[in-house]
């Protein structure tokens, strides 16, 4: 059974720093990995996506790598901003039917 | 464009009612989901529907059952609702290619007391 660890699950930091967000798998099979954002009280918007024979993403100041044969991806912001704050998840597509596996998400505080 | 849309976005139930999670996706998806989220356990999956006229049960099945009511709707139902169904639910949606995100609806807040 595919499992997604998050780390850290909590993280606050000064605006302006660049930041890394980590995310591991047990399973090394898999079709694609994403990385969603989930503001309080709102449903999950779709960041970046990563196919398997892909190494890495980008969209403006956030950029995501994949290590299919490590199981590790990690989420890069660059010159964080307060609008930034929020949970990151990061989930994977085995490739089968009943979509993705979640990590528990890191929550994200970036200071003014 | 609406997306997926989910109502009743709050619900409060008192422990033993029924009721049902309405969800529709206007993207002429294939699959659809219906996941909980729980404070300290992630997003987990309930319920999945591959295509129209087929469901089959996710992690944590107990306790609900769905109906894929035609290619846009998928409800979520609790016959008898229990304290630990309080959760909120989310549906999501995406189409037969793999590659393609998911759609997450903006979730309904379920109460059992």
């Amino acid at each position: 059974k595919q499992e997604v660890t998050q780390i850290p699950a909590a993280l606050s930091v000064p605006e302006g720093e660049n930041l890394v967000l980590n995310c591991s798998f047990t399973d090394s099979a898999i079709y694609n990995l994403q990385w969603f954002r989930q503001d309080p009280g709102k449903g999950l918007t779709s960041l970046l996506l990563i196919q398997s024979s892909q190494r890495e993403q980008t969209s403006g100041r956030l950029n995501a790598s994949l290590d299919k044969s490590s199981g590790r991806s990690t989420l890069y912001i660059a010159a964080s901003q307060p609008g930034d704050s929020a949970t990151y998840l990061c989930a994977v597509d085995g490739g089968g039917a009943d979509g993705l596996t979640f990590g528990k998400g890191t929550h994200l505080i970036i200071q003014p | 464009n609406a997306g997926v849309t989910q109502t009743p976005k709050f619900q409060v139930l008192k422990t033993g009612q029924s009721m049902t999670l309405q969800c529709a996706q206007d993207m002429n998806h294939n699959s659809m989901y219906w996941y909980r989220q729980d404070p300290g356990m992630g997003l987990r999956l309930i319920y999945y529907s591959a295509s129209e006229g087929t469901t089959d049960k996710g992690e944590v099945p107990n306790g609900y059952n769905v109906s894929r009511l035609n290619k846009r709707e998928f409800s979520l139902r609790l016959e008898s609702a229990a304290p630990s169904q309080t959760s909120v639910y989310f549906c999501a949606s995406r189409s037969r290619d793999r590659g393609n995100t998911i759609y997450f609806g903006e979730g309904s807040w379920l109460t059992v007391v």
